[in-house]
């Protein structure tokens, strides 16, 4: 089963616009990451915040989440062609016999336009 | 270069073979993880390693077999019970040591069975 529920499933946007993406999970988490993934290629690590973190930044990202919603978005501001790509969120279990589990998400497919 | 090889990057398999797709890290992680992901769908958890000789079963771990034996290696063998091995396989590992950190990707092993 899927831990994370990313919404949109597909978005399609101009450069220089912001792209925001949605996370919703189900279980209590001990913090939520963020990752891309270019076609056919592994993920990379854009950000983790932790459980009892409200808001955390890197460079043009900003990332929010909401424990009491069980939801989180990830904002990427004055977007480039070079944004293009698929993003994940990922939740880490916080205990229990799903100790150390990542969960990933079904991801969102976005398209920066030049 | 410090990270996490995965080998072979194509695999072809015949019906009914066992197949053992590799992974190695030398991050000096504890914790190493296997997933699968199918064309335009997320990431799904086969199984996941927290320790030397310990490996618990993620959510899709039927027709999936995995070892634990050496720190930096985590290889996945697909069975013949797998009946639909078909995939693009992605190996992570991750600090580990008592949460669940960023976790650092292979390039990825495209299964095929012809």
């Amino acid at each position: 089963s899927q831990q994370g529920e990313e919404d949109p499933q597909a978005l399609s946007i101009q450069e220089g616009e912001n792209a925001t993406m949605n996370c919703s999970y189900k279980t209590s988490i001990n913090n939520l990451q963020w990752y891309r993934q270019n076609s056919g290629r592994g993920l990379v690590h854009l950000i983790l915040i932790r459980s009892n973190e409200r808001e955390k930044h890197s460079g043009r990202l900003r990332v929010t989440l909401d424990t009491s919603k069980k939801s989180s978005s990830l904002l990427i501001t004055a977007s480039r062609a070079a944004d293009t790509a698929s993003y994940f969120c990922a939740t880490g279990d916080s205990g229990g016999t799903s100790y150390g589990k990542l969960t990933f998400g079904q991801g969102t497919i976005l398209t920066v336009h030049p | 270069d410090g990270g996490i090889t995965q080998s072979p990057k194509y695999l072809f398999r015949k019906e009914g073979q066992n197949v053992t797709l590799s992974c190695e890290q030398n991050l000096n992680h504890d914790a190493m993880y296997w997933y699968r992901q199918d064309p335009g769908q997320g990431l799904r958890l086969i199984y996941y390693s927290q320790i030397v000789n310990d490996f618990q079963k993620g959510d899709i771990a039927e027709g999936y077999s995995v070892s634990r034996e050496k720190k930096e290696s985590f290889p996945l063998t697909v069975t013949s019970a797998q009946k639909n091995p078909t995939a693009f396989y992605l190996c992570a590992s991750s600090l580990g040591q008592g949460t669940t950190t960023e976790a650092f990707f292979g390039q990825g092993t495209r299964l095929t069975v012809v």
